[in-house]
């Protein structure tokens, strides 16, 4: 079953703005992380969030995780037509070693 | 590093058929592979888990003896849609996570998008 529900479900922005996308999920977790995948693709692994951390960095990516709300937060700054794509979080429940729990994904459109 | 391929890419086959799809760790041992179905702006679905050397572990909902999955060496696992219809058509992906540094993480294939026709 899904976990992770992430809101909104499409966004559409204009190059150069900065885009946000929440997860929130529901049991306790091990990490959390956020992947990409363009239209027909596999999946590009952007981050991972483990449940002690509570800010990370990766280039333009930042992504936040508040244990006490369950939810997550992506954002990409000063964002590009190449970021148009899908974007899904994923959960790896306490226990559960590798085992991921996608949500159903954002899809992200950049206008040029 | 850490690099997982899929083949075929895609297929079409006619109902009835059975289709193998190959997932491969290139530069890793692969202890545990998934295997994840995905419909159209849908998400990714768990459809089972196997471990190097023993039966896979199916979710919920997925007929073991219509998926057969076998993970017979450290870098290869397989999936076969055995008598395909028109409803196992969908994306196929695999993920290979295991080895010393990689053992919480899993690494995509690019899919395998199967048309039953």
């Amino acid at each position: 079953s899904q976990q992770g529900e992430e809101d909104p479900q499409a966004l559409s922005i204009q190059e150069g703005e900065n885009a946000t996308m929440n997860c929130s999920y529901k049991t306790s977790i091990n990490n959390l992380q956020w992947y990409r995948q363009n239209s027909g693709r596999g999946l590009v692994h952007l981050i991972l969030i483990r449940s002690n951390e509570r800010e990370k960095h990766s280039g333009r990516l930042r992504v936040t995780l508040d244990t006490s709300k369950k939810s997550s937060s992506l954002l990409i700054t000063a964002s590009r037509a190449a970021d148009t794509a899908s974007y899904f979080c994923a959960t790896v429940p306490t226990g559960a070693n590798s085992k991921l729990t996608f949500g159903k994904g954002i899809t992200l459109s950049v206008r040029p | 590093g850490a690099v997982v391929s899929q083949h075929p890419s895609w297929v079409i086959c006619k109902s009835g058929t059975s289709v193998k799809i190959e997932c491969r760790s290139l530069d890793f041992q692969a202890t545990t592979m998934f295997w994840y179905r995905q419909f159209p702006k849908q998400s990714l679905m768990l459809m089972a888990t196997s471990n190097e050397g023993s039966k896979a572990t199916y979710e919920q909902g997925v007929e073991k003896d219509k998926f057969l999955i076998n993970h017979a060496s450290l870098t290869l696992s397989t999936l076969t849609v055995t008598s395909a219809h028109p409803e196992d058509s969908s994306f196929y992906i695999c993920s290979a996570s295991g080895g010393r540094r990689r053992w919480n993480e899993q690494f995509f294939g690019p899919g395998t998008r199967l048309t039953v026709l």
